[in-house]
């Protein structure tokens, strides 16, 4: 069955390091969404992307954060300058017609 | 604006007993999804059901049964004979149905850890 691949599967990095986070969607879908799951919490839609452009982007989605499809096949999400509070497990997901999510395995973020 | 209200944040039971997580929602769309997701301790969020709020009809996949009641506005969720293995954190969510094509961003509620013990 088709997957979403995260890379890495938990990353440790310094406060104020940039970081990118990857993922490989499925290859006929459309629709690429970041989440985010502070530990112990619910998880929180962050930005989704469609036809090459951000079509939603959620309050926690500030200019430290962006998105990209560098080259067809991965979509990254680059923080530019991390927090302490940006700990968190980071989901990417993809979908063929908007709905119907396949989510990946998540890339654990931890902020020292 | 939409929300999910799982009222329930932590339930225990003994293996063999039957467990309901129940799950409340709003929205103001007339038209959306509903689904129920796993996260078991290793992380990954594993998809259970999707349901459109045209269909009402109840479903049922093995032990699993899902109850959805437009009318009250809520999607529960059941677990016959519950085993060790069930012992994860569920979430519902709801999504709009048809967004125009660009969006269709899962609203989550903040889980239920259920916990079967031997």
């Amino acid at each position: 069955e088709p997957e979403v691949t995260q890379t890495p599967s938990h990353q440790v990095t310094q406060m104020g390091q940039e970081v990118i986070l990857r993922c490989v969607p499925i290859s006929n879908h459309l629709y690429f969404y970041w989440y985010r799951q502070i530990l112990g919490q619910k998880v929180e839609f962050l930005v989704s992307f469609y036809n090459n452009e951000i079509s939603e982007k959620s309050e926690i989605f500030d200019d430290q954060f962006s998105v990209e499809r560098p080259d067809g096949s991965n979509f990254t999400l680059k923080i530019r300058s991390t927090k302490l509070e940006d700990s968190a497990m980071y989901f990417c997901a993809s979908s063929a017609q908007g709905y119907g999510y396949t989510f990946g395995s998540g890339t654990r973020l931890t902020v020292v | 604006a939409q929300k999910v209200t799982q009222a329930q944040t932590e339930i225990s039971v003994v293996e063999k007993e039957d467990v309901t997580l129940d799950c409340v929602y709003e929205t103001r769309d007339t038209t959306y999804y509903l689904f129920w997701y796993k996260q078991p301790p290793s992380g990954e969020l594993v998809f259970l059901i999707r349901r459109n709020s045209f269909d009402e009809q109840n479903e049922i996949s093995g032990r699993y049964s899902w109850n959805f009641q437009k009318s009250t506005s809520s999607f529960n969720f059941t677990i016959t004979a519950s085993q060790v293995v069930d012992s994860a954190v569920y979430f519902c969510a709801l999504s709009p149905l048809n967004s125009g094509g660009s969006n269709y961003k899962l609203t989550f509620g903040k889980g239920t850890l259920l916990t079967v013990n031997p």
